[in-house]
């Protein structure tokens, strides 16, 4: 199985400032014939399921604010918060979807400094 | 617009059986692999089991292989997972979710998930 490490479990970001989570998996899942990384990205805010971020590691699903961007490649992987809204306030997920079983981090809490 | 809503969930006992459904609506559910993913109270997400558009392959995580069972029925759109033998460990929110399906070099995967449910909740306890 891929394992997925976030990092860090927890982060606290003043309003403006940029927030990074890192995920880093146990394998490559970048697949050379398409030359395209199985990552994506969630966010879950309390009582309420996760929500889908990014794909393909850095694609931004229709209707995210361009201030989240997604970057990295092979096995490390950044999700960044260009400048941290009060509505950002959530947890983080990453997930591979390269092989099954699905795999996803830990997951990262933010909050607001 | 796009919508899952699971239901079944509930309190059981150690051992005991539950069976939890997922209705679709805004699309074409036949057309689609489904999901199951879950989390435990206050932590994290877990993939359960997948099945194919048409039920005949599925897939599921160690830990409830040969206990939990994925099914479909597409003339109701409804997914379904059995659940039996039923352990403290299994107690959580039971999401069902929808993977987009993407074309790569002509063969199409499961990718990432673009609607989830709100989720029902099991609780195992004695």
């Amino acid at each position: 199985d891929i394992v997925m490490t976030q990092s860090p479990d927890s982060l606290a970001v003043s309003l403006g400032e940029r927030a990074t989570i890192n995920c880093k998996s146990s394998q490559n899942i970048l697949y050379s014939s398409n030359n395209k990384n199985y990552l994506a990205w969630y966010q879950q805010k309390p009582g309420q399921p996760p929500k889908l971020l990014i794909y393909w590691a850095s694609t931004r699903e229709s209707g995210v604010p361009d201030r989240f961007s997604g970057g990295g490649s092979e096995t490390d992987f950044t999700l960044t918060i260009s400048s941290l809204q009060a509505e950002d306030v959530a947890v983080y997920f990453c997930q591979q979807y390269y092989s099954t079983p699905r795999t996803f981090g830990q997951g990262t809490r933010l909050e607001i400094k | 617009e796009v919508q899952l809503v699971e239901s079944g969930g509930g309190l059981v006992q150690p051992g005991g059986s539950l069976r939890l459904s997922c209705v679709a609506s805004g699309f074409t559910f036949s057309s689609y692999w489904m999901h199951w993913v879950r989390q435990a109270p206050g932590k994290g997400l877990m993939w359960v089991s997948r099945i194919n558009t048409d039920g005949s392959g599925t897939t599921y995580a160690d830990s409830v292989k040969g206990r939990f069972t994925i099914s479909r029925d597409n003339a109701k759109n409804t997914l379904y997972l059995q659940m039996n033998s039923l352990r403290a460990e299994d107690t959580a929110v039971y999401y069902c979710a929808r993977p987009l399906s993407v074309g790569v070099r002509g063969v199409i995967i499961d990718a990432w998930f673009d609607a989830w449910g709100q989720g029902t909740l099991v609780t195992v306890s004695s």
